[in-house]
């Protein structure tokens, strides 16, 4: 059975304290991985696309990265304004539905 | 530039009450889902289409039907409301399933039921 898994559930961090955000997942071949911040109220909000072992992205203080089993978004030296909740989601092969993991909560404490 | 509008943003139904949930897309996307955030189980597809004229059934269809009105929009409706329907419905697009590209979401509708 395609599963995503995100750990840890929640996270506080002080300013400046660097970190990563696990992503693991089962599927019978990845056709993409996709990270998302949700903001309390709102939509998820799409920052990163991976498709293939290997493959980095970075934004700012953000940097996805993708092995064969699991995927971890890195934080350098964070900000208050990074508090939100992170999602990770993958498409499997031969279908066009989308996993969603329940997500990393952080908090940066100033 | 408004991307994914959803409407209304919040209600409050009783038990056996129906509703339709409205979702519009302004970025010429063909593909449009449903899904269902509860604390703890993540994003939960309901319904999708994959195509102007098409709809298909997510993990959690029972109790919702859908309706692809146009290449625009996608409504979700509720015919007989159940407290366990309670939760904060989103409606996604992208510009088709085949190409592995995310999806752009709206603000959600957080939908009570009592």
């Amino acid at each position: 059975e395609d599963q995503v898994t995100q750990s840890p559930e929640a996270l506080r961090l002080q300013e400046g304290e660097s970190s990563s955000l696990n992503c693991s997942y089962t599927v019978s071949g990845l056709r993409g991985l996709f990270w998302y911040r949700q903001d309390p109220g709102k939509g998820p909000e799409f920052l990163f696309t991976l498709y293939s072992a290997g493959e980095e992205k970075e934004k700012e203080r953000l940097k996805a990265t993708l092995t064969k089993k699991e995927s971890f978004l890195h934080i350098t030296a964070p900000k208050p304004e990074d508090s939100a909740t992170y999602l990770c989601a993958v498409q499997a092969s031969g279908t066009y539905k989308y996993i969603f993991g329940t997500g990393t909560r952080l908090k940066v404490l100033a | 530039n408004a991307g994914v509008t959803q409407t209304p943003k919040f209600q409050v139904l009783k038990t056996g009450q129906s509703m339709t949930l409205q979702c519009a897309q302004d970025m010429n996307h063909n593909s449009m889902y449903w899904y269902r955030q509860d604390p703890g189980m993540g994003l939960r597809l309901i319904y999708y289409s994959a195509s102007e004229g098409t709809t298909d059934k997510g993990e959690v269809p029972n109790g919702y039907n859908v309706s692809r009105l146009n290449k625009r929009e996608f409504s979700l409706r509720l015919e007989s409301a159940a407290p366990s329907q309670t939760s904060v419905y989103f409606c996604a697009s992208t510009r088709t399933v085949f190409d592995n590209q995310p999806q752009h979401f709206g603000d959600g509708t957080r939908l009570s039921i009592l």
